[in-house]
């Protein structure tokens, strides 16, 4: 099955700065890559994504690059600010699909990234 | 609306309480996840449903039983559960259009089993 890992475990940068999370995945058949927030005791929520057919895409102060052969992807945040503070999680998806009509995509997570935001 | 609700907010039982965790969407999203989240780690897939049917049960114990009664509503039937099985539970919910199925959280329901 999938395996994906996360680096840093935990970072921590100074308001203003750019925060740069890493993620490896295993399996070439991965096609879409999220990246979620989660702030305590809230909900993951989808920041950005990805998928295999694209190199980079960027939202605003978000960006997140992909690297098919090294099967690695990146989130960037720019202009980091004290509100970005929160869980990281990465993840990839294979969509499961067959002729039965059963269609899903199974996301596999990294472990997370806690990133602190210093006023 | 692009919500998934989940009820109730806070559950507390006992180990040999009967209890259910409901979801709900109204995306039209014909897939539906419950997933198992521990403090500071990532969420655990536990079932999926495509089409109303149990598409993937990831070795969960029996103790957890869920059901999709229609294409909106998705639960979770604990019984007998374990100390350990306090965690978030969380439900999301896709659609599968192109290559994309972003899968949408719903707020997730804190159990604490004593």
């Amino acid at each position: 099955g999938e395996n994906v890992e996360q680096h840093p475990s935990t970072l921590s940068v100074q308001e203003g700065d750019s925060a740069v999370i890493k993620c490896t995945y295993s399996d070439s058949a991965s096609n879409y890559f999220p990246w979620y927030k989660q702030e305590l005791g809230k909900r993951p929520q989808l920041i950005i994504d990805i998928r295999s057919n694209v190199g980079e895409k960027k939202d605003q102060r978000i960006a997140v690059t992909l690297n098919k052969t090294a099967k690695h992807f990146s989130l960037h945040i720019t202009e980091t600010q004290p509100e970005d503070s929160a869980v990281y999680f990465c993840a990839a998806s294979t969509f499961r699909g067959n002729a039965g009509g059963t269609s899903y995509g199974k996301l596999t997570f990294g472990q997370g990234t806690i990133l602190t935001v210093h006023p | 609306d692009t919500e998934v609700t989940q009820t109730p907010k806070h559950l507390v039982m006992g180990m040999t309480n009967k209890k259910s965790l409901k979801c709900e969407q109204h995306m039209g999203h014909r897939a539906m996840y419950w997933y198992k989240q521990k403090a500071k780690k990532p969420p655990e897939l536990m079932f999926v449903y495509s089409y109303e049917k149990l598409s993937i049960n990831e070795s969960v114990p029996s103790r957890f039983s869920p059901e999709c009664p229609n294409s909106s509503l998705l639960n979770l039937h604990l019984h007998a559960l374990q100390p350990e099985d306090s965690a978030l539970y969380l439900c999301a919910s896709s659609q599968v259009q192109g290559v994309t199925y972003e899968q949408y959280f719903g707020p997730g329901t804190r159990l604490t089993v004593t």
